[in-house]
């Protein structure tokens, strides 16, 4: 089967680093995915990861490790306007080759 | 702005109504999808079209029907729907649908429309 899990809530303050975790099991891979939505509006792009390894975007980071079907979304420096919800997303490939979604973490900072 | 855009933002409808979703894209994308997000719920593919053809239909109720004209356009008829059915309805495109081929995700990084809040009364 495939499973994606990562916790449903968050909380954290501004200024601080949150690290939001993903673990997956799918019978195939081809690349992870983090996405974030705000409430009420489409989920936007953050970040992909398919080789092992931290990708750096500015304030964000995405970590991935394929031998422990775990990867990580860093987040620096909060601000008000990351609190949101975040989605990891594996990509399969073969007889598995669609998006399967987790069921997202909340995130709130706190001033 | 992600290049995605549907209309309508909000519907109301009862369950003998019919009514359809639209989704267009700007991007030059050939692949096109249908999701449905509950709360508490991950994203659930229902369709997806590459190059105006569908290749994937996830044992979605017939009350739901997909249309894609061409590549910028996507559809979801609805017709008799029941309230669960009350969600939020995303579309997404993206360069290539999965091929199954390692190495070619960066190029089906999908991009979402604003999606389309559904209330089945």
């Amino acid at each position: 089967g495939q499973n994606i899990d990562q916790p449903t809530e968050m909380t954290a303050t501004e200024g601080a680093i949150v690290q939001i975790n993903c673990t997956y099991q799918t019978s195939g891979f081809n690349g992870l995915f983090w996405y974030q939505q705000h409430a009420g509006e489409a989920p936007t792009f953050l970040s992909y990861n398919v080789l092992d390894g931290l990708e750096e975007k500015g304030r964000f980071s995405s970590f991935l490790s394929r031998s422990k079907g775990y990867s990580y979304l860093l987040l620096k420096e909060l601000q008000m306007k990351d609190s949101a919800s975040y989605l990891c997303a594996v990509l399969g490939f073969y007889n598995t080759d669609k998006l399967i979604f987790g069921t997202g973490t909340r995130l709130q900072v706190f001033p | 702005e992600t290049g995605v855009t549907q209309t309508p933002r909000h519907l109301v409808m009862g369950m003998t109504n019919k009514k359809s979703l639209k989704c267009e894209q700007h991007l030059g994308h050939n692949a096109m999808y249908w999701y449905k997000q509950s709360a508490k719920k991950p994203l659930e593919l229902m369709f997806v079209y590459s190059l105006e053809e569908r290749v994937e239909n996830n044992s979605v109720p017939s009350r739901f029907s997909p249309e894609c004209p061409n590549s910028s356009h996507l559809f979801l008829h609805l017709h008799t729907l029941q309230p669960e059915d009350s969600a939020l309805y995303l579309c997404a495109s993206s360069q290539d649908w999965p091929s199954g081929l390692a190495g070619g995700g960066l190029e089906e990084t999908q991009y979402f429309g604003p999606g389309t809040r559904l209330l089945v009364l």
